[in-house]
């Protein structure tokens, strides 16, 4: 079984200053790790992932995450915040093999960026 | 990756009645997946559907309140059924990647907006 904790369930932060959401996660197997994005009152997207290779992913929008295997961490950043990155964000995990590979999610990260 | 056409996207509805949500795959899946995310929380899992099994429920959720179909590899719907003011949510539906997509992330519908009065 997986499990996500995302230790901040609210951030706010002042446009263009930088930020990091907190997300760690625990299973008994490999794992896929994942960020989605929500804006307000719209579906789920994926923003990034990470799967295998370098441990630095990125984003077209200027997200990264780097996966820490050793602290079990998928921490999410950037450097300079827009008006338009509120949204909430949730970190998931998949297992790597396995008939059961639905998602996992953590409780969700509301970033509001303030003006 | 798929596109999910999922409705209705809201509805309001009276308490002790059902209503079923509708999710089209534009291609075929072997497993769907049904969330909820109540307000202000993050996205449980309901139920897998598998084309041609029962689906699988995960604690807490039982095929009483939530039947599922899945008639075939590109549709499945879910039904709440019975509804009551805490089943006030949004429920999703999600397919994994398909062949050849590697883990390239799975795919949700846009979601149906549920309240119950």
């Amino acid at each position: 079984a997986q499990s996500v904790t995302q230790l901040d369930s609210q951030v706010p932060v002042f446009e263009e200053a930088p930020v990091e959401l907190r997300c760690n996660y625990s299973s008994s197997v490999s794992v896929y790790l994942f960020w989605y994005v929500q804006y307000p009152n719209q579906g789920l997207q994926l923003l990034l992932k990470y799967l295998s290779g370098s441990t630095l992913v990125k984003s077209i929008n200027g997200f990264e995450a780097e996966f820490n295997k050793s602290q079990t961490s998928f921490h999410l950043r950037k450097p300079s915040v827009h008006i338009s990155d509120t949204a909430e964000y949730f970190c998931a995990v998949s297992p790597r093999s396995g008939s059961a590979r639905q998602l996992t999610f953590g409780s969700g990260t509301q970033l509001t960026v303030l003006p | 990756s798929a596109v999910i056409s999922q409705k209705p996207s809201r509805d309001i509805c009276q308490r002790g009645t059902s209503l079923t949500i509708q999710c089209q795959v534009d291609s075929q899946v072997t497993m769907m997946f049904w969330y909820r995310q109540q307000p202000g929380q993050s996205l449980t899992l309901i139920a897998t559907a598998n084309q041609g099994s029962e689906a699988t429920y995960e604690s807490g959720f039982v095929i009483d309140k939530f039947p599922i179909s899945r008639p075939n590899l590109t549709f499945s719907t879910l039904t709440v059924s019975n509804m009551s003011p805490e089943d006030s949510s949004i429920y999703l539906c999600s397919v994994p990647p398909g062949p050849g997509q590697g883990a390239g992330g799975y795919t949700f519908g846009s979601g149906t907006r549920l309240t119950v009065v």
